[in-house]
């Protein structure tokens, strides 16, 4: 098993809808959980961090379900700029190791 | 502007043929690494640097070195490349307070005939 496993996707929806995709990690002790955003051929950027309480920032957010080990991504009102990648990042048990998934694939339809 | 850059963006090499990628920021970063990404895998940490003169492993370094002389500066060095080392290639920076937030080069396309 993958230490974060993501569905690639692609997710194709909608603009203006709300779509959501979670991430699974295996080490039931990790502390620290991110997400990040790739555009086409481009580097990954911080999108959020994922707080044990969720995290909001505008039209994003981001939840921690630590029973299941899954974190998720909830985007409302859609628009065609948030077509991208998306990267689950966990913290590993080494100082300064991040675990990245493979990443999920949104492409948003006018 | 703060940034991360690369060198060079594309290479096209053949088996064996040494070559170096060059890494630069100028955010006075202590952290530096190197991954690489390749189709449904997510990122692959090759190296890492915590400041000058102090490197390590991370999940895939076999194949590579690299060297940290100058807090701005993280080669990347294939010594003698093969095809499985045809990837997409990032380096990052990032505070060591903050690694969680790493600024990424543009990338680097190699492919190894």
């Amino acid at each position: 098993r993958k230490e974060v496993e993501q569905d690639p996707g692609p997710f194709n929806v909608p603009e203006g809808a709300t779509v959501a995709f979670n991430c699974t990690y295996s080490n039931s002790a990790s502390q620290s959980f991110f997400w990040y955003r790739q555009d086409c051929r481009k580097e990954p950027k911080l999108l959020m961090s994922v707080y044990s309480s969720g995290n909001e920032d505008g039209r994003f957010t981001a939840q921690l379900n630590r029973a299941s080990q899954y974190i998720s991504l909830l985007i409302r009102d859609s628009k065609l700029s948030d077509s991208a990648t998306y990267l689950c990042v966990v913290k590993g048990d080494s100082n300064y190791q991040l675990i990245w998934g493979a990443g999920t694939k949104l492409i948003i339809k006018p | 502007e703060a940034q991360v850059t690369q060198n060079p963006r594309y290479l096209i090499t053949v088996t064996g043929k040494k070559l170096t990628v060059t890494c630069s920021q100028n955010m006075n970063h202590e952290y530096m690494s190197w991954y690489r990404q390749d189709p449904g895998l997510g990122l692959r940490q090759i190296y890492y640097s915590m400041n000058v003169e102090v490197t390590d492993k991370g999940d895939v370094p076999e194949g590579y070195k690299v060297s940290r002389k100058e807090k701005r500066n993280f080669p990347l060095i294939l010594e003698s490349p093969s095809p499985n080392q045809t990837s997409l290639y990032f380096c990052a920076s990032s505070g060591l307070a903050h690694y969680n937030e790493q600024f990424f080069g543009p990338g680097t396309r190699l492919t190894v005939l």
